[in-house]
């Protein structure tokens, strides 16, 4: 069975510093995709990047940039000069083979970012 | 602009009562997903659609019940056979064929 593992419960990072949240995933498949979102205090999840296993250059989107790892199975999450607005909750997921449709989506347990001044 | 709404955003529930709740998107998108998340959890997937008139269900489908009936719409009806409705629901949409999802604000359903 598809699983994906956040071992981060909570990360602490000052203002202007990089951060990378950990995300490890098992899959037999050997096309599958990997997304991270954010979740703040609000509860409205919102997409920040896609890496596909076919890729060959780690996706990157602004201060956002997805560290594959293929051979180890790992898909963390970089963020480069964090900001206060940066604070939230990060979830690592990906889509769900085994259900009928191949859409949905599994998602790890999230990790909790603060980011202080 | 474009994007899904999702009302309300509080919801109280009481013993015995069946309560929906509401998802629509304009996208234009063609699947429609309900998640569920329970306090300090990932998601959930409750039931989803790809098409009109079709939804399939997901891993928690028990005590909830949904309808397609427009593309734009896909409401979710929590029955009073979920015994613990207590959470956080949330609506995604995606195109076919393309994996990403988008999702709404979410409805915190509460039980009284």
């Amino acid at each position: 069975a598809q699983k994906i593992t956040q071992t981060q419960p909570g990360m602490f990072v000052q203002e202007k510093e990089a951060v990378t949240l950990d995300c490890t995933y098992d899959t037999s498949d050997q096309s599958y995709g990997l997304f991270w979102y954010k979740q703040p205090s609000s509860g409205e999840m919102i997409f920040l990047i896609y890496q596909g296993s076919y890729d060959e250059q780690n996706a990157t989107e602004g201060r956002y940039s997805l560290n594959f790892q293929k051979a180890r199975k790992s898909a963390n999450l970089v963020i480069s000069a964090s900001q206060l607005g940066d604070s939230a909750m990060y979830f690592c997921a990906m889509r769900d083979s085994a259900n009928q449709a191949g859409t949905a989506l599994i998602f790890g347990k999230g990790t909790t970012l603060s980011v202080s001044s | 602009d474009g994007g899904i709404t999702q009302s309300p955003k509080y919801l109280f529930r009481k013993e015995g009562q069946n309560v929906t709740l509401s998802c629509e998107q304009n996208l234009n998108h063609d699947a429609m997903y309900w998640y569920r998340q329970d306090p300090g959890q990932g998601l959930r997937l409750i039931y989803y659609s790809q098409i009109v008139n079709d939804f399939q269900k997901g891993d928690i489908a028990e005590g909830y019940s949904v309808s397609r009936e427009k593309k734009e719409s896909f409401p979710l009806t929590v029955t009073s056979a979920q015994k613990n409705p207590t959470a956080f629901y949330l609506c995604a949409s995606s195109r076919i064929n393309q994996e990403t999802q988008y999702f709404g604000p979410g409805t915190r359903l509460l039980v009284l």
